[in-house]
């Protein structure tokens, strides 16, 4: 049983591309979440999904950053016009479906470098 | 919402000594909580997790503690070895509600051999 997929692992990009992250859950899990992580610091939550559903984005900013679930396909998380404050490791994690939806398993994350 | 502190932010100890982690959290409805240790350039791994209805859990060296009255829980590591060492994240969750897990800013664990 495959664990969370995170790709890339590790991703460039000039000040002003957009960034795309992806995640793929475990099999059988159907919420994802979204972190953001800094040099030394904790777990940031940004953006909770379900297939087809955004049900907490309260963590994610306003501006230049969605994530969407698709019925078919990986999570994605998507960074607009990219600045320097977006270098940050960026983890999901995934938890099986309502019910039993406490545990959540992390991916190995993305790593944003933002020129 | 919920608010987790957790501390020592660092916590320096010689291989063999035990470690205490400590978190507390505000709200009395959060009743399941994860520890997760992270390894430099890795990703947070569960380690152990307790449940309200659960006063202490232990796994080989490593035990969790809950004390839902004064609302703090524990993260005991004993014999420890400098595999050990990392960053250890608290959380606490409710299941009504909210089901995003509030997580502590995370100790930092240094075992010297």
């Amino acid at each position: 049983n495959a664990g969370v997929m995170q790709n890339p692992r590790h991703l460039v990009r000039r000040r002003g591309q957009e960034a795309r992250l992806r995640c793929s859950p475990m099999k059988g899990h159907s919420h994802v979440y979204w972190y953001r992580q800094l040099p030394e610091e904790g777990l940031k939550f940004m953006v909770y999904l379900q297939k087809e559903n955004i049900i907490d984005e309260s963590g994610m900013p306003k501006e230049r950053f969605s994530a969407e679930f698709p019925k078919e396909g990986p999570s994605i998380l998507r960074i607009q016009q990219v600045v320097r404050g977006d270098s940050a490791a960026y983890f999901c994690a995934s938890s099986p479906p309502q019910g039993l939806a406490d545990t959540q398993y992390f991916g190995p994350g993305t790593r944003l470098t933002v020129l | 919402g919920e608010n987790v502190e957790q501390h020592p932010s660092t916590l320096s100890v010689q291989e063999g000594d035990s470690a205490v982690i400590k978190c507390t959290y505000s709200d009395s409805a959060s009743n399941y909580f994860p520890w997760y240790k992270q390894e430099l350039g890795k990703r947070p791994q569960l380690i152990i997790d307790i449940r309200s209805n659960v006063g202490e859990k232990k796994d080989q060296r490593i035990a969790v503690t809950l004390n839902k009255t004064a609302k703090h829980f524990s993260l005991h590591i004993t014999e420890t070895q400098p595999e050990d060492s990392a960053v250890y994240f608290c959380a606490a969750k409710s299941s009504g509600g909210s089901y995003i897990p509030t997580f502590g800013r995370g100790t930092s664990l240094i075992v010297h051999p």
